[in-house]
């Protein structure tokens, strides 16, 4: 059974800074692994998919990893904001697994102005 | 991008009602979705996959009699928290992806947040 782990689990860092939130997973047959972002109360907000086959996607100051061979994912977030504090989620679609997701169990955000 | 529409956003209910929820997907068909549950500081924890026109497969642990899942169309599905019980005060969500779609890429409803009194 796939279990996705993220550390840390809280996070607060100064406006500006570039910071790494990680995300692990045990099996490494996967479909794909996505990053969401999630504020307090609402839904999931799709950041990055990355494709098995793939090693990295970028979308404007975020840039994930995936290395499948040893179950990791980075999210790099460049220069933060106060805007990006919110819950990041890590999950991982795995092979033959219809479309299921699981996910992580987040990295709580907190980016001081 | 796919739109997946989730209603109502926010629910307070009596213990012992029921209480239905709705996720339909509006520019894209879907033969399957997923609902998932959220309980305050945990992650989302699937609690079943819905497909159109068949009965829904339910995760060990989620009472099928307890959450009536009912996909009847290929752009709705409906998920009815029966004789609600504080217990069952959660973020539910819903979850879909086109057909087809190269990326397998899911799309998320905007989650119903459920407080039984």
């Amino acid at each position: 059974k796939q279990e996705v782990t993220q550390i840390p689990a809280a996070l607060s860092v100064p406006e500006g800074e570039n910071l790494v939130l990680n995300c692990s997973f045990t099996d490494s047959a996967i479909y794909n692994l996505q990053w969401f972002r999630q504020d307090p109360g609402k839904g999931l907000t799709s950041l990055l998919l990355i494709q098995s086959s793939q090693r990295e996607q970028t979308s404007g100051r975020l840039n994930a990893s995936l290395d499948k061979s040893s179950g990791r994912s980075t999210l790099y977030i460049a220069a933060s904001q106060p805007g990006d504090s919110a819950t990041y989620l890590c999950a991982v679609m795995s092979s033959g697994s219809a479309r299921q997701l699981t996910f992580g169990s987040g990295t709580q955000l907190t980016v001081l102005p | 991008g796919a739109v997946v529409s989730q209603h109502p956003s926010r629910v307070i209910c009596k213990s012992g009602t029921s209480v239905k929820i709705e996720c339909r997907s509006l520019d894209f068909q879907a033969t399957t979705m997923f609902w998932y549950r959220q309980f305050p500081k945990q992650s989302l924890m699937l609690m079943a996959t819905s497909n159109e026109g068949s009965k829904a497969t339910y995760e060990q642990g989620v009472e099928k009699d307890k959450f009536l899942i009912n996909h009847a169309s290929l752009t709705l599905s409906t998920l009815t928290v029966t004789s609600a019980h504080p217990e069952d005060s959660s973020f539910y969500i819903c979850s879909a992806s086109p057909w087809g779609y190269r990326e397998e890429k899911l799309f998320f409803g905007s989650g119903t947040q459920l407080s039984v009194l």
